[in-house]
């Protein structure tokens, strides 16, 4: 099925563990995302980039890096996590400007 | 102050009753959203709209680009559409994207 894919669904860190969530979707959408949703904040941006080869910062960006190589995927990458970065993780996809956004299934992370 | 603000917070509604969901937002936009979050967490896009008003079956979703304001409308509502709604902008001077904290409906049968 056409989408957004991400994995892992959960994932427990320990604290100064690094860990890559992937994010891929074959619509051959342009723009991708990263979101952190917190209990009483809402979605935040983290990272987005409009086109492979091209990535920028959102809300959110410290403690997190991302790439794209592709088109078709997206990974996020914590390079040392912190209990902070407890949170669900959503990846998201479009056509840019022009339809709406494709979301994945969300990564429920902890980090202890 | 958050720059997109979703009134209210919470809202529980009767099987067949009309509901609006407000959005009211102080940043310049190239477009708004509304999103709904089912209770197992997935997100689903409703709608995208930068003027007017747009319909898919019983959702109908409005903008007033003067006024910074949007409304999300549900008719006949059921309770399946037991959901979190959340409002979210395109913020162009920034090229980012802001949401609201959502709207929790629940709808008793």
């Amino acid at each position: 099925n056409a989408g957004v894919t991400q994995t892992p669904k959960f994932q427990v860190l320990k604290t100064g563990q690094s860990m890559t969530l992937q994010c891929a979707q074959d619509m051959n959408h342009e723009y991708m995302s990263w979101y952190r949703q917190d209990p009483g904040m809402g979605l935040r941006l983290i990272h987005y980039s409009v086109g492979a080869g091209i990535t920028d910062q959102g809300e959110v960006p410290n403690g997190y890096n991302v790439s794209r190589s592709t088109t078709e995927d997206f990974p996020l990458r914590l390079l040392s996590a912190a209990p902070s970065q407890t949170s669900v993780y959503f990846c998201a996809s479009s056509y840019t400007g022009v339809h709406g956004y494709t979301f994945g299934s969300g990564t429920r992370l902890t980090v202890v | 102050k958050n720059e997109v603000e979703q009134s209210p917070q919470n809202l529980t509604a009767q099987e067949g009753e009309f509901i609006t969901i407000n959005c009211s937002y102080s940043v310049g936009i190239s477009a708004l959203h509304w999103l709904q979050q089912h209770p197992g967490g997935g997100i689903v896009s409703l709608f995208m709209l930068s003027s007017g008003k747009k319909k898919h079956g019983r959702l109908i979703a409005t903008i007033n680009i003067q006024e910074k304001h949007s409304s999300l409308h549900i008719t006949a509502s059921h309770p399946r559409d037991s959901a979190v709604y959340i409002c979210a902008v395109d913020d162009y001077n920034n090229n980012d994207m802001r949401f609201g904290a959502g709207t929790r409906l629940t709808v008793k049968p």
